[in-house]
Order: structure tokens, then C-alpha cells, then sequence
């Protein structure tokens, strides 16, 4: 079946640190590939998608790029701040579905 | 334009009674999922509806559990005689295309059953 293996948390950085969230996928097929964030109270708020191989999403300073070839889809920012601080999920759409199979979630604090 | 909205925001029951779950989708979204997050269970999809067909129940943990649209708008979920196992919080989304589109979530409702 489909699965996500995201790294586990919490995650604490100093502001303007180096930030990468490692996510590893199971699918058959392509997957769409997704990074939702959770801000603290609120709900999921979708951060960036990629839907073939190679793409590269990007929103807000993030980054992640959908390898086929080592079924990853890493959460990276150059330069992290305070207002980063949330729940990071990845997740993803197998071709023709419609579910969302989401990891864990990993929780991002960063201190000034 | 408004996203989607979920209410109540928060409900605490006490366990064996019935609570309802209500969410209202984007509008002109043909698609309208549910979810749940808990703390053990991470995110785990419900069920899911796509206009005027017959939903996807298959994430539903338990015949307690039960969804329905109407007008292909809102939809409720409606969890029987509820358990403290069923504390979480409820997500719901809608996405304008089955397979295309991204899903959109709502602020989520927070259930606590004592």
C-alpha cells in the first residue's frame, strides 16, 4: 500500500539555520507529492506540491524536489525564522486517487 | 474568496452521545473529504464525497461513524454513542477536481469526549 516516512520531530533551530525535513515515499505509480504546514491553531495549509518526477515545488523561501529514484520528496529552507514554527506533514496522491496518505508530521520550533 | 469552515470549532461530550460534525466546502468544489488527526493515529482519511455519486466510506473506523452531503454543499459527520478513542480533531477539505486539484482544509473541529 501507499505510505509516507517523514523524520521525526521536534525540530529545533535557531533563526536564519539551515532547515531540512527528510520524507521518504511508498506508491505505485507517480505519485503527486505534497508538504502541508499547521500553523499553531490553525488548520493544514497546503505549502508546496510537485506532481512528476524532478519537479521542484517551491512557496515561502521552501523548496522540495520529487526524486523518483530515491522515492523522496525533502522539505529544505535556507534560512529558517521564528515564524516558521508549525507541523510540517508530507504527503501524497496517488495517480488516479483521490486520498491524501500523509506522514506523521514533523514539528518545527525555532528560537530567536 | 472564503475557504472552507468547519463548526463547531471545539465540542466536548461525554462518552455515548451523539455529536455532529459540520463542514461547509468552497464553493463551486465538486469533491469534499474528510479526516481525522489524532495523536496516535497521525492523519487518517474518512470518507469522501464527489458530487452526486455514492461516497467512499471505506476510511470510516466504525459503522458509529456516519457522513452525508446534501445538496452537494455541506456535509455532516455524525459520530453514535462516541467513545474517548474518538477524540481528535476533524478535519475537512474540498478540492475542485478529483484528481487534479489540490485538497483545501478547514480549521478542523476539536472533539473531546470525557
Amino acid at each position: 500500500g501507499n505510505s509516507v516516512t517523514q523524520m521525526e520531530g521536534p525540530v529545533t533551530l535557531s533563526e536564519e539555520a539551515f532547515l531540512t525535513i527528510n520524507c521518504t515515499y511508498t506508491a505505485t505509480g507517480y505519485p503527486s507529492l505534497f508538504w502541508y504546514v499547521q500553523y499553531p491553531g490553525e488548520g493544514l495549509q497546503l505549502l508546496l506540491k510537485a506532481t512528476k518526477a524532478d519537479d521542484k515545488g517551491s512557496n515561502k523561501g521552501f523548496e522540495a524536489t520529487y526524486r523518483k529514484e530515491t522515492t523522496s520528496f525533502h522539505l529544505e529552507k535556507g534560512s529558517v525564522q521564528v515564524s516558521d514554527s508549525a507541523v510540517y506533514f508530507c504527503a501524497l496522491k496517488r495517480a488516479g486517487s483521490y486520498q491524501l496518505t500523509f506522514g506523521k508530521g514533523t514539528k518545527l520550533s525555532v528560537i530567536p | 474568496g472564503a475557504g472552507v469552515s468547519q463548526s463547531p470549532s471545539n465540542k466536548v461530550t461525554e462518552k455515548g452521545k451523539d455529536v455532529e460534525l459540520r463542514c461547509d466546502p468552497i464553493s463551486g468544489h465538486t469533491a469534499l473529504y474528510w479526516y481525522r488527526q489524532s495523536l496516535g493515529q497521525g492523519l487518517e482519511f474518512l470518507i469522501y464525497f464527489q458530487g452526486n455519486s455514492a461516497p467512499d466510506k471505506s476510511g470510516l473506523p466504525s459503522d458509529r461513524f456516519s457522513a452525508e452531503r446534501t445538496g452537494g454543499s455541506v456535509s455532516t459527520l455524525t459520530i453514535q454513542r462516541t467513545q474517548q478513542e474518538d477524540s481528535a480533531v476533524y478535519l475537512c477539505a474540498s478540492s475542485a477536481a478529483v484528481n487534479q486539484e489540490t485538497q483545501y482544509f478547514g480549521p478542523g473541529t476539536r472533539l473531546l469526549v470525557l
